[in-house]
């Protein structure tokens, strides 16, 4: 079985600033790694997935995370937000060989832009 | 390419009826993967439909049921309702199956379900 720990429910910025979104997992079994975005009534979008290889994964809109094994972490960050960052955002796991219980998510992390 | 489409995007049902919500995956998709969203649990797995048959399920009681159809549209049923099964319901699909079905899981955008 697999758990997801995002250490900050809800994490203000102000605009142009970076941002870092924490993300730790437990896990028994080597895993997949996903952070996800919601934006308000909307459903989950995938931003950017570890599955092998480099260690540091980027998205097409500026975030990046990186996968460190030893501190079983897979943190979000992003130089300089933008207003339209705004959102929850999920971090989740799934074991490499696949489980009961298909992804499991974080409890997620409301992003706040500041003007 | 349309994405994944979950009707009705809003329902309110009454204590001790049955609802039924609907999930048509991408075109060529085979995996669909219902997930329940509340605040207080966050996202949680009910069950994932391949080919027809139940792959797995989550730690939900009997209550919530599910089945696919051979084009892959799927439904979910929760009978009687209690007012914590007030939740946005996801559901995901996937052209993989196995582990790396959740590698490629794309979501529709919910039935928000409110239990009066």
């Amino acid at each position: 079985a697999q758990s997801v720990t995002q250490l900050d429910s809800q994490v203000p910025v102000f605009e142009e600033a970076p941002v870092e979104l924490r993300c730790n997992y437990s896990s028994s079994v080597s895993v997949y790694l996903f952070w996800y975005v919601q934006y308000p009534n909307q459903g989950l979008q995938l931003l950017l997935k570890y599955l092998s290889g480099s260690t540091l994964v980027k998205s097409i809109n500026g975030f990046e995370a990186e996968f460190n094994k030893s501190q079983t972490s897979f943190h979000l960050r992003k130089p300089s937000v933008h207003i339209s960052d705004t959102a929850e955002y999920f971090c989740a796991v799934s074991g490499y060989r696949g489980g009961a219980d298909g992804l499991t998510f974080g409890k997620g992390t409301h992003l706040i832009i500041q003007p | 390419k349309a994405g994944v489409t979950q009707t009705p995007r809003y329902l309110i049902k009454t204590r001790g009826q049955q609802v039924t919500l609907s999930c048509s995956p991408i075109s060529g998709h085979r995996s669909v993967s219902w997930y329940q969203q509340t605040p207080g649990q966050g996202l949680q797995f009910l069950f994932e439909y391949f080919s027809e048959t139940q792959r797995n399920k989550g730690n939900f009681p009997g209550r919530f049921s599910g089945r696919q159809f051979s084009n892959s549209r799927s439904e979910m049923n929760v009978s009687t309702l209690e007012l914590g099964d007030s939740a946005l319901y996801l559901c995901a699909s996937s052209p993989a199956q196995g582990p790396l079905r959740a590698t490629e899981a794309f979501f529709g955008q919910g039935t928000r379900l409110t239990v009066v």
